[in-house]
């Protein structure tokens, strides 16, 4: 099925360093979101996006929802070793339930 | 709140036999469930779409005789593995809507010897 262009696939970083990801579509959503998964477990959301344009803070993460609706970016400020896990987006067209998702980017940090 | 619980959590189970899933929205009512496959190091592939009171709808290429999903009530909806084999072992996520954003479960992991 469809999937979202999330990149990186993967990131290798410093504790302490910010972490920026994004994903994009060839088509508009209407609302973008952003889960974490740990390992054995299921995504959490982390932030929810529901219009053009609009940025939002959850603590250190930022997520901005893109002005042409087919784009959205997650950062992370300052990782701490928590952080670690696989980050996905995810997007929802109007008036549909079904979730769109990204591959995933993996974040691992060295302390 | 929004939380969603899975049961079980890890299942082990022999060629043949069938596997029920469990998924609760436990502090709120879910009109919608979503059950989801995860593969390892891959994303979430949705099987199909739950809503209480009718049947599901099922994504191509995903066996509704083979995965039965009952959603009985506005907190529970149900998968059944019908005739488990091995490659249907794998990570099995439920997600429940609340105003149209998904909240998911822990995930339970299915193993078929």
């Amino acid at each position: 099925g469809q999937q979202l262009n999330q990149s990186p696939q993967s990131m290798f970083i410093q504790e302490g360093e910010d972490v920026s990801m994004n994903c994009t579509s060839s088509s508009i959503f209407n609302t973008w979101l952003w889960y974490k998964q740990d390992p054995g477990e299921g995504p959490v959301l982390l932030i929810a996006l529901y219009k053009a344009g609009e940025l939002t803070s959850n603590g250190r993460l930022t997520a901005q929802f893109g002005i042409t609706r087919k784009d959205s970016f997650l950062n992370i400020s300052a990782s701490i070793p928590s952080d670690v896990g696989i980050y996905f987006c995810a997007g929802q067209r109007e008036g549909a339930q079904k979730l769109v998702f990204g591959q995933g980017t993996r974040l691992t940090i060295n302390p | 709140g929004a939380v969603v619980s899975q049961h079980p959590s890890r299942v082990i189970c022999k060629s043949g036999t069938s596997v029920k899933i469990e998924c609760r929205s436990l502090d709120f009512q879910a009109t919608t469930m979503f059950w989801y496959r995860q593969f390892p190091k891959q994303s979430l592939m949705l099987m199909a779409t739950s809503n209480e009171g009718s049947k599901a709808t099922y994504e191509q290429g995903v066996e509704k005789d083979k995965f039965l999903i009952n959603h009985a009530s506005l907190t529970l909806s149900t998968l059944t593995v019908t005739s488990a084999h091995p490659e249907d072992s794998s990570f099995y996520i439920c997600s429940a809507s609340r105003t149209d954003t998904q909240y998911f479960g822990p995930g339970t992991r299915l193993t078929v010897l």
